[in-house]
């Protein structure tokens, strides 16, 4: 069964602050690392990561993935309140067939919180 | 591009009744929708894959009697869940990810706003 545990399960900080969230997964058959983050509703994309040793960055936030490792920073620099949120890492298996994309499984959640 | 819908966006019923809870890909097509369920600061419990045209695909532990999953179309996948309980209370929310060629980025799962339940 896949397995993606993420630390740490919360974490408090104030405006400025970096912070680094990590993920660790076990997968049969990876195929790709996918970085959500969630405030009140439902998930919103952040980065989808395929290949090691290649960063994304988009903004004050950036990810990078080790597959040596089976694991995935989250980085966020200079951060701010808006920034409070719970960040959900997923990995997705290569699927059968070659239609669609296979199912996604869920880390249990970093809840940030920043503080002014 | 690559937008979900889902409706209602909260519903509170008496216990017994049936809720219907639809998702909606609007700019997209989509074989496959995935249905999630989450609890308060937890994260999400996928419930169950639904594909167009084929009976849905349920995790274990999710029972298929109570939580119907038909996905009508390439756009369409609604969650009915039955007889609903107290216990049912809890935010829904559903993915899907187009397919290749669709002009939205492929792979990459995009999910619905979310239904909130209430059982009374």
């Amino acid at each position: 069964e896949d397995k993606v545990v993420q630390s740490p399960l919360s974490l408090v900080v104030h405006e400025g602050d970096t912070v680094t969230l990590n993920c660790s997964y076990e997968v049969t058959n990876f195929r790709s690392l996918l970085w959500y983050k969630q405030e009140k509703k439902a998930p919103t994309f952040l980065f989808m990561l395929t290949s090691s040793g290649i960063e994304k960055k988009s903004g004050r936030l950036s990810s990078i993935l080790d597959k040596k490792e089976l694991s995935s920073i989250l980085n966020i620099t200079a951060t701010q309140t808006g920034d409070s949120a719970i960040y959900l890492c997923a990995v997705r298996r290569l699927a059968a067939g070659g239609t669609s994309y296979g199912k996604l499984t869920f880390g249990q959640g970093t809840i940030l919180t920043v503080h002014p | 591009g690559a937008v979900v819908s889902q409706h209602p966006s909260r519903v509170i019923c008496k216990s017994g009744t049936s809720v219907k809870i639809e998702c909606r890909s609007l700019d997209f097509q989509a074989t496959t929708m995935f249905w999630y369920r989450q609890f308060p600061k937890q994260s999400l419990m996928l419930m169950a894959t639904s594909n167009e045209g084929s009976k849905a695909t349920y995790e274990q532990g999710v029972e298929k009697d109570k939580f119907l999953i038909n996905h009508a179309s390439l756009t369409l996948s609604t969650l009915t869940v039955t007889s609903a309980h107290p216990e049912d209370s809890s935010f829904y929310i559903c993915s899907a990810s187009p397919l290749p060629g669709q002009g939205a980025p492929g792979e990459t799962q995009y999910f619905g706003p979310g239904t909130r339940l209430l059982v009374l």
